[in-house]
């Protein structure tokens, strides 16, 4: 079984600033992928970036870039230059057989 | 342009009554999924299927039945049996060739509310 924990319900930053979002997982699965997925008022969920478990190299994509700490089955996102488009829910996901997501962080930026 | 489509985006029955909640997809994407959204929480899955004429059940698919005749679509039926159906539900496609890593693509979303 597929488990995903996001420590953190709200996290707010000043806009220009760094964020950091936690997630942890469990699987017993050996090639799996890890995702980030933001879902803003609108409520469409749009995939910020994603991760290879075999992959040590962590993502990055423009403002966006991961910690993957894959021994200690950690997905950090960091989000740097923090934007008020930014605001919105961050969901963590695991894909093995299914993707499964953790609980979500609503994400504030104040400008 | 390629997309999912759920419709209604509003549905709104009464208690005791079954409801089927439409997702259309023109992705060619093998993968559908079935996801319910409470308030404040994250997606939980109801079902998915990989192949068309087969799927499984998720987590939470107690009350819930879904059929996959076509390629296309994945309609997702709430019946009476589901204790709490009022909920934002999120249908989603995959392209499973692209492997594990393949990214769901989303549909917008119907809210159901049942009084």
């Amino acid at each position: 079984a597929q488990t995903v924990t996001q420590s953190q319900p709200e996290m707010s930053v000043q806009e220009a600033e760094t964020v950091t979002l936690s997630c942890t997982y469990d699987t017993s699965e050996s090639d799996y992928y890890l995702f980030w997925y933001k879902q803003p008022p609108s409520r469409q969920m749009i995939l910020v970036i994603r991760q290879e478990a075999y992959k040590q190299q962590n993502a990055t994509e423009n403002r966006f870039s991961v910690n993957f700490q894959k021994a200690a089955k950690s997905f950090s996102l960091k989000i740097s230059d923090s934007q008020l488009g930014d605001a919105a829910m961050y969901f963590c996901g695991n894909a093995g057989n299914m993707l499964t997501f953790g609980g979500g962080t609503r994400l504030m930026v104040k400008p | 342009d390629g997309g999912i489509t759920q419709s209604p985006k509003y549905l709104f029955r009464k208690e005791g009554q079954n409801v089927t909640l439409s997702c259309e997809q023109n992705l060619n994407h093998d993968a559908m999924y079935w996801y319910r959204q409470d308030p404040g929480q994250g997606l939980r899955l109801i079902y998915y299927s990989q192949i068309v004429n087969d799927f499984q059940k998720g987590d939470i698919a107690e009350g819930y039945s879904v059929s996959r005749e076509k390629k296309e679509s994945f309609p997702l039926t709430v019946t009476s049996a589901q204790k709490n159906p009022t909920a934002f539900y999120l249908c989603a496609s995959s392209n499973r060739r692209g492997g594990l890593g393949s990214p769901l693509h989303f549909g917008n979303g119907t809210r159901l509310t049942v009084t």
